[in-house]
């Protein structure tokens, strides 16, 4: 099937830090990809859906300036938190679209963030 | 704006017994979908029902769609511990190919 990868797996950093999360379809071309967050016991939100060489498009109260998201190829979507705070601590997953994997989205394995 | 409800929300059930997870959602979607979830790992695709009707088995876990009803159940037969996670359906929000989750079933297999 295809295969989603995410790095880090998981990251701890300084309030103030900005932290940049990696987001690659391994065996297939993705050509949407989303983000979303899930707090500890809770469901998946998503973030903001992205397609590669356009602008993200961001949820409902998501900031785009707090989140930003480049998906400069077909491989890959990065999420970085801009200046983290302890409440972006969360778990970051993305999941991929694309031509071989129309049907259903593939997630990563997901990206734990703690910020002190 | 689409609503997707799931319940129960807590499952505890012994090795051997049968039940049904209920997903229900507000509004017209082309597509369901169930994942699982075990502690600290991401989602695992389970299945996709693209059509009222739609029924798809793996294993013990049977997956089915009303789109008339807006309602697809995940049934389990013969429940074995392995089966312990938290299982999500998602809806395709009006063919954008984004997904509302449901709040998650925490599902509890008993020896």
């Amino acid at each position: 099937g295809a295969v989603v990868s995410q790095h880090p797996s998981r990251v701890i950093c300084k309030s103030g830090t900005s932290v940049k999360i990696e987001c690659r379809s391994l065996d297939f071309q993705a050509t949407t990809m989303f983000w979303y967050r899930q707090f500890p016991k809770q469901s998946l939100m998503l973030m903001a859906t992205s397609n590669e060489g356009s602008k993200a498009t961001y949820e409902q109260g998501v900031e785009k300036d707090k989140f930003l998201i480049n998906h400069a190829s077909l491989t890959l979507s990065t999420l970085t938190v801009a200046s983290a705070h302890p409440e972006d601590s969360s778990f970051y997953i993305c999941s991929a679209t694309g031509t071989r994997a129309r049907e259903t989205q593939y997630f990563g394995p997901g990206t734990r963030l703690l910020v002190l | 704006e689409l609503k997707v409800e799931q319940n129960p929300l807590f499952l505890s059930m012994q090795e051997g017994k049968n039940y049904t997870i209920y997903c229900n959602y507000s509004t017209t979607s082309d597509r369901l979908y169930w994942y699982r979830q075990d502690p600290g790992k991401s989602l695992e695709s389970l299945f996709v029902l693209l059509s009222n009707g739609a029924v798809k088995q793996e294993g013990r876990l049977m997956a089915s769609l009303d789109t008339k009803a807006r309602l697809s159940t995940l049934h389990i037969t013969a429940a074995v511990h392995d089966l312990s996670a938290t299982y999500f359906c998602a809806v395709d929000k009006g063919g954008s190919e984004k997904l509302v989750f449901g709040k998650g079933t925490k599902l509890t297999v008993n020896p």
